[in-house]
């Protein structure tokens, strides 16, 4: 059976802070990991990782995998309230487009 | 207008009822999804779908049953809805050429069976 475990359950940073969130995982025959922000409706796409060791970033937030490890980061720097959201980590396996989610990381930033 | 549409946002029913949530999507992606969300438990699979005529159980399907009405539309009905089906449900969709494409998500709807 397919897991992913994220760490920490919450998280409340200042603003201008950086942040490290977790993504572990154990999946058969991996395909990709994904990395979702949930604020109050639906979760939004940030990043697809396939390969290890190869970041990707957009603006203030970075993420990186180790397939070796099996885990994923996702960095995100001098942090603004409006990052405040749920943060969703999934992976898929070549089995098809089934995701697999973990239970998120909720992320609070105050002013 | 959002791509992927659900309806109702909220709803607010007794135990035994039957129940249909619908979605409607304009992005012409062929894959389409259900997901229930309970908290700390992220999103958990109820059932997907391919293409028109195909139909697959997800990880938590028991007590729910699917309708692919067109390429555009995927409803999800509880046929007598139990109070630990209270969640927030999600649609979701994504093209169909390559496993693994990034889902996009729908508002959600916010069930309450009492």
């Amino acid at each position: 059976e397919d897991k992913v475990v994220q760490s920490p359950l919450s998280l409340v940073v200042h603003e201008g802070d950086t942040v490290t969130l977790n993504c572990s995982y154990e999946v058969t025959n991996f395909r990709s990991l994904l990395w979702y922000k949930q604020e109050k409706k639906a979760p939004t796409f940030l990043f697809m990782l396939t390969s290890s060791g190869i970041e990707k970033k957009s603006g203030r937030l970075s993420s990186i995998l180790d397939k070796k490890e099996l885990f994923s980061i996702l960095n995100i720097t001098a942090t603004q309230t409006g990052d405040s959201a749920v943060y969703l980590c999934a992976v898929g396996n070549n089995a098809g487009n089934m995701l697999t989610f973990g239970g998120g990381t909720r992320l609070m930033v105050k002013p | 207008d959002a791509d992927v549409t659900q309806t109702p946002r909220n709803r607010i029913t007794k135990t035994g009822k039957r129940i249909m949530l619908e979605c409607s999507q304009t992005k012409g992606h062929d894959r389409m999804y259900w997901y229930r969300q309970d908290p700390g438990l992220g999103l958990r699979l109820i059932y997907y779908s391919f293409d028109v005529k195909d139909i697959n159980k997800g990880e938590i399907s028991d007590g729910y049953s699917v309708s692919r009405q067109a390429q555009a539309k995927f409803s999800l009905s509880l046929e007598s809805a139990i109070p630990n089906q209270t969640a927030l449900y999600f649609c979701a969709t994504s093209e169909g050429t390559y496993s693994n494409q990034p889902q996009h998500f729908g508002d959600g709807t916010r069930l309450s069976i009492l």
